[in-house]
C-alpha cells in the first residue's frame, strides 16, 4: 500500500514562529504536492515539486517555502506564521504526469494564535 | 486555473437510498477523477475516468462522463452511514502537464 505520513495531526504554533510541516512517501513517487483546505475555498495548492530540489508555485504560494532535498520528503516551510495560515495542511504524491492519482497523507491541522 | 464544480454543495439522504453528485467543469480534460474524504482525513482516490470513456464501475460506485456538456456524475447506489463523507471532483489544470485541481466538494450525510 502506498503510504503517506505527516509530521503532525495537530500542530499549535504562535505568530512569527517559523513552521516545518514534513511529509514523507514510500512509494518512490516523483511528484509530491503541498495543498491547504479551508472551509468554503476547497483544496487548494500551495507548492509542487516533480523531482528532487525542484519545485513549483501553485497557487498560493505566498508566505511559503518548501524543500525537497530527498525523493521521498517534501517539507512545507512557514518562515513566519500568521493567524491566516491556519488551516489543515495536507501533503499528496503520484507517479508520471503531475495530473495523474494523487496520495494524501491524514493532513495536519495547523492553528496559529 | 480551472476547477471543477461540485453540485449540490451538500446532500443528505436515508441508508439504501442512491446518492448522486455532479461536477461540471470549463476546459478540454483527458481525465476526470473522484476523491472521498472522511472528516479530518486526507484524500482517498475512487475513481478516475478518461475522456474516451462514458461510464465507469468500481463496487457500488457509478461514474459517467459527458465531455460534449463538460460533466460528469458520480452515483453511489445502496449507500451506507459509513458513506457519509465530503466527495471532490478534480481535473488537469488548463493545459500540458499540470496538477490537479480540485472542486469544493458535495458534503454526503448518510442517515441510518
Amino acid at each position: 500500500d502506498v503510504k503517506v505520513t505527516q509530521s503532525s495531526r495537530y500542530l499549535v504554533k504562535r505568530t512569527g514562529e517559523k513552521v516545518f510541516l514534513e511529509c514523507v512517501q514510500d512509494m518512490d513517487h516523483e511528484n509530491m504536492f503541498w495543498y491547504r483546505q479551508d472551509p468554503g475555498l476547497g483544496l487548494r495548492l500551495i507548492y509542487f515539486s516533480y523531482d528532487v530540489k525542484m519545485k513549483e508555485k501553485g497557487d498560493i504560494p505566498e508566505g511559503y517555502s518548501v524543500s525537497r532535498e530527498k525523493k521521498e520528503r517534501f517539507s512545507l516551510i512557514l518562515e513566519s506564521a500568521s493567524t491566516n495560515q491556519t488551516s489543515m495542511y495536507l501533503c499528496a504524491s503520484s507517479s508520471g504526469r503531475l495530473y495523474n492519482e494523487q496520495f494524501f497523507g491524514p493532513g495536519t491541522r495547523l492553528t496559529v494564535l | 486555473s480551472q476547477q471543477g464544480e461540485e453540485d449540490p454543495q451538500a446532500l443528505s439522504i436515508q441508508e439504501g437510498e442512491n446518492a448522486t453528485m455532479n461536477c461540471s467543469y470549463k476546459t478540454s480534460i483527458n481525465n476526470l477523477q473522484w476523491y472521498r474524504q472522511n472528516s479530518g482525513r486526507g484524500l482517498v482516490h475512487l475513481i478516475l475516468i478518461r475522456s474516451n470513456e462514458r461510464e465507469k464501475h468500481s463496487g457500488r460506485l457509478r461514474v459517467t462522463l459527458d465531455t460534449s456538456k463538460k460533466s460528469s456524475s458520480l452515483l453511489i447506489t445502496a449507500s451506507r452511514a459509513a458513506d457519509t463523507a465530503s466527495y471532490f471532483c478534480a481535473t488537469p489544470g488548463n493545459s500540458g502537464n499540470t496538477p490537479l485541481v480540485f472542486g469544493k466538494g458535495t458534503r454526503l450525510s448518510v442517515i441510518a
